[in-house]
């Protein structure tokens, strides 16, 4: 596709529920990052994947936190018994070495936790 | 550790008022610095990458400059149009391709 795609754009998910979340990256983007944004800051790293190796996964706060990409392509954030601070968005980005390592972000997966 | 500083928080201009924006960074090693534009409910928009100090460039109405510890995106002659959170991320050599954010400065351009 075009850009970089999320879905569900909307969840809101009860206490102790597990959730999912899907990014569909830029066709032919091998990196793949996940981000966590707070209301009123900056995002914050989660994980990051190059095709299906996931390579650095410093930034998940919690053994709760998920995440993989199979295949190189789609990934999937999954957060088991979600708790309350988990209410963030949270944003896909892929980029490819060749366009000067510049990284493009989906429009977010907003997750609120009740 | 990486770390980026942005100033000020919030900027409220009138239309036409030029400003900029400042981005303080330390990193071990700058692979590129980011500008991103943020609209609520948006996912953050790539403007500029800078790689070197010294390096500028424009865009419309912003210009993005580069020095070895800080970045400013200038705002000439602004609509409200312009208004949005506009973010700083590096890039440094270590840590893969990972971007580290500032926590943003919010423009509001008042007509």
């Amino acid at each position: 596709g075009a850009g970089v795609s999320q879905s569900p754009r909307y969840k809101v998910a009860k206490r102790g529920q597990d959730v999912a979340l899907r990014c569909d990256p830029i066709s032919g983007h091998v990196s793949l990052f996940w981000y966590q944004q707070a209301l009123g800051q900056g995002p914050e790293f989660l994980t990051y994947f190059q095709n299906e190796a996931q390579l650095d996964k410093s930034g998940l706060p919690s053994d709760r936190f998920f995440a993989e990409r199979p295949e190189g392509s789609v990934s999937t954030l999954k957060i088991q018994r979600t708790q309350q601070e988990d209410s963030a968005v949270y944003l896909c980005a892929s980029g490819s070495p060749g366009q000067g390592n510049t990284i493009y972000f989906g429009e977010g997966s907003w997750l609120t936790v009740v | 550790e990486d770390q980026v500083t942005q100033s000020p928080e919030a900027l409220r201009l009138q239309e036409g008022e030029s400003s900029s924006l400042n981005c303080s960074y330390t990193v071990s090693g700058l692979r590129g610095l980011f500008w991103y534009r943020q609209d609520p409910g948006k996912g953050p928009e790539f403007l500029f990458t800078l790689y070197s100090a010294g390096e500028e460039k424009e865009k419309e109405r912003l210009k993005a400059t580069l020095t070895k510890k800080e970045s400013f995106l200038h705002i000439t002659a602004p609509k409200p149009e312009d208004s949005a959170t506009y973010l700083c991320a590096v890039q440094g050599v270590t840590g893969f391709q990972k971007l580290v954010f500032g926590t943003g400065t919010r423009l509001l351009v008042s007509p």
